[in-house]
């Protein structure tokens, strides 16, 4: 059971806009902590997709866009890719420290 | 550029041990704070432990707890992580991550506890 609630999975056809949500408490997100967003290749290491909330680092693409209410993070994907196929998870801190969502595999149809 | 680079791991008996290192390039080891997280075959991603800039202070996941022991070697710019007693369930990608507003990974090492 993660910390944080992602969605198991979403789905989109190439084009559309897709979001996952993330979902924390008062005592992570909710307290102001900053959210991370993170990419996931099989095989691979996570790649950081959005730092603070909503930041991209160099060489992120603009159609990933990130943001975060109360006690909660949303990561949007516009302009749907099948190379964005990939797991998606959001980091966030909780007492010293870091909380993770289960991950959301996003299907590109 | 900043990178982390892990190594150690390797196959293991259930109840042994084994020592993880990350080593740092790129930016002022001693002033970040630093974290293990692990990722079980075809599971999430699971914090293990941080550390403290200067080693200070120490946190650890429950699942860990008592078994291993993060500790860093800031004249090398090193950190590690000692496994003890380990589990079948302890298989997984370890990576070391430095504690920052844009949070830098590794690229992992992989550790497999099976007789």
């Amino acid at each position: 059971q993660s910390v944080l609630t992602q969605p198991p999975s979403v789905s989109g056809a190439p084009g559309q806009r897709v979001t996952i949500s993330c979902t924390g408490s008062s005592s992570n997100i909710g307290a102001g902590y900053d959210v991370h967003w993170y990419q996931q290749f099989p095989g691979t290491a996570p790649k950081l997709l959005i730092f603070g909330n909503s930041n991209r680092p160099s060489g992120v693409p603009d159609r990933f866009s990130g943001s975060k209410s109360g006690t909660s993070a949303s990561l949007a994907i516009t302009g749907l890719q099948a190379e964005d196929e990939a797991d998606y998870y959001c980091q966030s801190y909780d007492s010293s420290s870091w909380v993770f969502g289960g991950g959301t595999k996003l299907t590109v149809l | 550029q900043v990178q982390l680079v892990e190594s150690g791991g390797g196959v293991v008996q259930p109840g042994r041990s084994l020592r993880l290192s990350c080593a740092a390039s790129g930016f002022t080891f001693n002033n970040y704070g630093m974290h293990w997280v692990r990722q079980a075959p075809g599971k999430g991603l699971e914090w293990v432990a941080v550390i403290s800039y200067d080693g200070s202070n120490k946190y650890y996941a429950d699942s860990v707890k008592g078994r291993f022991t993060i500790s860093r070697d800031n004249s090398k710019n090193t950190l590690y992580l000692q496994m003890n007693s380990l589990r079948t369930e302890d298989t997984a990608v370890f990576y070391c991550a430095k504690d920052a507003s844009s949070p830098v990974w590794g690229q992992g090492t992989t550790v497999t506890v099976s007789s």
